[in-house]
């Protein structure tokens, strides 16, 4: 079965300052996405970034970027001058139609 | 674009009763997903449709859970004789065939048994 691990459960970080999220993940598949999801308290996912498996290109949008190192099956979020909107739940995906989630990271922004 | 949009967003029901949630896609999407996250995990992938066709069903889903998408636009998602650990969130996707991979989400119905 395809595992996707976040080893860390919680994170907090200052305002402004830069914090990175963890996730590993188990494929033997050679193409594939992976994704990072914001949870709000709304519940609603969000799609924060997304990387082909291809690509060796880390991906970025604006504020958020990944480190993709696709041999140590490695895909961490950083999330650079943090603001009080990104306080959330960090879920890191593996898949395309049919995604396997981590179990999330609580993420906290101290002002 | 007004999203995708699930019906209701909270319910609450008695063990052993039958309930049924219902999802909008965005109307150009052709594939439609369901997962169910309970308190404290990621959510986990329950089933998919691309257009009418239900294409993959997970483990998960035990003979008392039936998905439908007749037309190819909304879905509804049934559970029949609930039990206490169905109580989750029950979460919608929907993306284009051309951007499979691009989930949109839902708000979800949040399903407590009791």
């Amino acid at each position: 079965a395809q595992t996707v691990t976040q080893s860390q459960p919680e994170m907090s970080v200052q305002e402004a300052e830069t914090v990175t999220l963890s996730c590993t993940y188990d494929t033997s598949e050679s193409d594939y996405y992976l994704f990072w999801y914001k949870q709000p308290p709304s519940r609603q996912m969000i799609l924060v970034i997304r990387q082909e498996a291809y690509k060796q290109q880390n991906a970025t949008e604006n504020r958020f970027s990944v480190n993709f190192q696709k041999a140590a099956k490695s895909f961490s979020l950083k999330i650079s001058d943090s603001q009080l909107g990104d306080a959330a739940m960090y879920f890191c995906a593996k898949g395309a139609q049919k995604l396997v989630f981590g179990q999330g990271t609580r993420l906290t922004i101290n002002p | 674009d007004t999203g995708v949009s699930q019906d209701p967003r909270h319910k609450i029901t008695k063990r052993g009763q039958n309930v049924t949630f219902r999802c909008d896609p965005i109307s150009e999407h052709n594939r439609l997903y369901w997962y169910r996250q309970t308190l404290g995990q990621g959510p986990e992938f329950l089933t998919y449709f691309q257009n009418e066709a239900q294409l993959e069903k997970s483990r998960l889903l035990s003979d008392r859970f039936s998905a439908e998408r007749p037309k190819g636009s909304f879905s509804t998602l049934e559970i029949q004789r609930t039990e206490q650990g169905d109580s989750a969130m029950y979460l919608c996707a929907s993306s284009s065939l051309s951007r499979a991979e691009k989930l949109f989400f839902g708000s979800g119905t949040q399903l407590s048994v009791l």
